[in-house]
């Protein structure tokens, strides 16, 4: 399977708990993006890298949210501290520079914060 | 900010029916796309829009870009059950670099 990949698909915790998610994207894909999406709701976008450059991040990304993509394959988006307010679903995103901008999504990493 | 408005948030039809599904927006997006979304899945891009006054048609689902690039429509004719599912659009905004999504609208289809 050549898609985009997230690990893992879900992640229970207990409020305070360090979690970590991993994306793998499209292998030619210079642009991965993390979106944040509850229940109802649209995706809601949280940061992009292009390559391992982070070019934007949402003003509603808390201090507690950080995202990395050391070497310009694989990210992963670290919650500290997590709260009840984080439970979502974490989706990640790739897509080519160049192309028309169509977004390939993973299936999600679901979390809950209990 | 780019937001983008989806209505209606809700649609349930009968099999057979024919549906239209609005996008809307105050700013100027340089293109817009409609994406669908099934449960436990991530979204799944349809079409992409790029020139005011476009129309881009995907079998039995018509796509519509706005003449001032604000706003988008899809419609669905003859909608069956396999069309069920969360429809999103997203702007990519003016400097080509990300993607805002709208809340989306559900579609329920009886068969």
């Amino acid at each position: 399977d050549t898609g985009v990949s997230q690990d893992p698909r879900h992640k229970i915790t207990k409020r305070g708990q360090n979690v970590t998610f991993r994306c793998d994207p499209i292998s030619e894909h210079n642009r991965l993006y993390w979106y944040r999406q509850t229940l109802g709701q649209g995706p809601e976008f949280l940061t992009y890298f292009q390559n391992e450059a982070q070019l934007e991040k949402s003003r509603l990304l808390s201090d507690r949210f950080s995202a990395e993509r050391p070497k310009g394959s694989f990210s992963t988006l670290e919650i500290q501290r997590t709260e009840q307010g984080d439970s979502a679903m974490y989706l990640c995103a790739s897509s080519l520079a160049t192309s028309d901008g169509e977004l390939f999504f993973g299936e999600g990493s679901r979390l809950t914060v209990l | 900010t780019q937001l983008l408005e989806q209505s209606p948030q809700f649609l349930s039809i009968q099999e057979g029916e024919n549906l239209t599904v609005y996008c809307n927006s105050s700013s100027v997006f340089s293109s817009l796309q409609w994406y669908r979304q099934e449960p436990g899945e991530g979204p799944v891009l349809l079409v992409t829009v790029v020139t005011g006054g476009e129309v881009k048609k995907l079998k039995r689902l018509t796509f519509q870009f706005g003449d001032a690039r604000k706003d988008s429509s899809l419609h669905i004719t003859a909608a069956q059950p396999g069309d069920t599912g969360l429809y999103l659009c997203a702007g990519e905004d003016n400097y080509g670099q990300n993607f805002v999504f709208g809340p989306g609208t559900r579609l329920s289809v009886l068969p």
